[in-house]
């Protein structure tokens, strides 16, 4: 089956130091990727996707490159802010099957502090 | 525009009653998901509909669980005869279904049931 698994939480990082948060998925077939991110009070939010190996999908200054030699979609971002304080999801989907159904890991608490 | 809307923001129930929860995609949106957060489970999928199709209910946890999308657009997830460990975060995603396996999902604000 597919899964997720993500670096356990949570994480506490003072502004401006650096940012990784670990994801290793297995998947029978060929996913894309996903990390969403969930803000206090807020519903999830797509942060960003990559949909082919070697693609790496940005936004926000958060980067994640899709590595399919070892099975990995890590965060990054160079300096984090407190307005970064949120759960970050790492998921996958799979294409060809019904739909495009996300199988998520289990969430990062990340909490930046000024 | 606007995006994926969901009602109530919170329910609150007896243990074995009914529940009703609605959502609504985003206009055009032929993909709807269910999913639900759950400080035990995490984030689970529940049930898909695209367009006029069969729903993969294959996530669905047991059969007092069901839903309808009624015209392809507004959704209905029911819980029958509720129980404590159905208390969670009820999340509806929507998407234009483009193509498979790549498409980004709208994720609604959800709404969370509490079962007393």
């Amino acid at each position: 089956g597919n899964s997720v698994t993500q670096m356990e939480g949570p994480v506490t990082l003072s502004e401006e130091a650096f940012l990784t948060i670990n994801c290793t998925y297995t998947a029978t077939g060929y996913p894309s990727l996903f990390w969403y991110v969930q803000y206090p009070g807020e519903g999830l939010q797509l942060l960003l996707k990559a949909t082919k190996a070697d693609d790496k999908g940005s936004n926000k200054g958060f980067e994640a490159t899709y590595r399919k030699e070892t099975t990995s979609f890590h965060l990054e971002k160079g300096s984090v802010q407190v307005s970064d304080s949120a759960v970050y999801f790492c998921a996958l989907s799979i294409t060809g099957t019904s739909g495009s159904r996300l199988t998520f890991g289990e969430g990062t608490q990340l909490t930046v502090n000024p | 525009g606007a995006g994926v809307s969901q009602s109530p923001s919170n329910k609150v129930t007896e243990k074995g009653k009914d529940v009703e929860l609605r959502c609504d995609p985003i206009s055009g949106h032929t993909a709807l998901y269910w999913y639900r957060q759950s400080l035990g489970q995490g984030l689970e999928f529940l049930i898909y509909f695209q367009g006029n199709s069969a729903p993969d209910k294959s996530g669905l946890p047991s059969d007092r669980f069901s839903a309808e999308r009624t015209g392809g657009s507004v959704s209905t997830l029911t819980i029958q005869r509720t129980q404590q460990e159905d208390s969670a975060v009820y999340l509806c995603a929507s998407s234009l279904q483009l193509a498979k396996g790549t498409d980004t999902q709208y994720f609604g604000p959800g709404t969370r049931l509490t079962v007393l």
